[in-house]
């Protein structure tokens, strides 16, 4: 098994950009999912293989993955992109692997 | 719509069992991996099992290996539905357990799999 390291917070101001790293020394070979998770809430997928989004997520939404880090970056950050944010793997097709969280706080 | 509607969760006493169930609408069902993924309080996800459909005789289960030999999942494609059943509970299995589909395709170089929609979730609690 294997660890996805991300880091507990990031801060940003409104209209900036975030960007939140995931990472793990061969996530370059993997495809990597992203979701968001307000407190309360379910997940909600965000960002799949690396940098493609589901149908009603904002092209404010992006993510890259190369060598030992994938990242997710949030564009003309919004209030409502306050939220909890973990990546994914699978680890094979057997066992599916989450990110240890990052928290985005919007200043 | 695709809707999850986990139910089945409560206060159990440690060494207890608990069956969650998760009824499944707006797809076709049994074309479906099912996965339950659990979050315990203030922590982060971690994802718990998995089950393909019937259909596939071979490596149907998956499990962390955290609840591996104590939790058992499966599923009734007549009635849409998932199970968990949970055996031989510990205070760290306390969290909100939610169903997930997972969705996903193989592009001939490589097999991509995401959990694209999930459940509002069902809160699990062990205590004495």
């Amino acid at each position: 098994s294997f660890v996805l390291t991300q880091p507990p917070s990031v801060s940003v101001a409104p209209g900036q950009t975030a960007t939140i790293p995931c990472s793990e020394p061969s996530i370059g070979d993997k495809s990597v999912h992203w979701y968001q998770q307000k407190p309360g809430q379910a997940p909600v997928l965000v960002i799949y293989d690396d940098g493609d989004r589901p149908s009603g997520i904002p092209e404010r939404f992006s993510g890259s993955n190369s060598g030992n880090t994938a990242t997710l970056t949030i564009s003309r950050v919004e209030a409502g992109d306050e939220a909890d944010y973990y990546c994914q793997v699978w680890d094979g097709i057997d066992h599916c692997v989450f990110g240890t969280g990052t928290k985005v706080t919007v200043l | 719509e695709v809707q999850l509607l986990e139910s089945g969760g409560g206060l159990v006493q440690p060494g207890g069992s608990l069956r969650l169930s998760c009824r499944a609408s707006g797809f076709t069902f049994h074309n479906y991996v099912l996965s339950w993924v659990r979050q315990a309080p203030g922590k982060g996800l971690e994802w718990v099992s998995d089950l393909r459909d019937s259909f596939y005789t071979t490596y149907s289960a998956n499990y962390a290996a955290s609840v591996k030999g104590r939790f058992s999942i499966s599923r009734d494609n007549s009635k849409s539905t998932l199970y968990l059943q949970m055996d031989s509970l510990k205070v760290e299995d306390t969290a909100v357990y939610f169903c997930a589909r997972r969705d996903g395709y193989n592009d001939g170089q490589k097999t991509v799999l995401y959990l694209d929609s999930w459940g509002q979730g069902t809160l699990v609690t062990v205590s004495s």
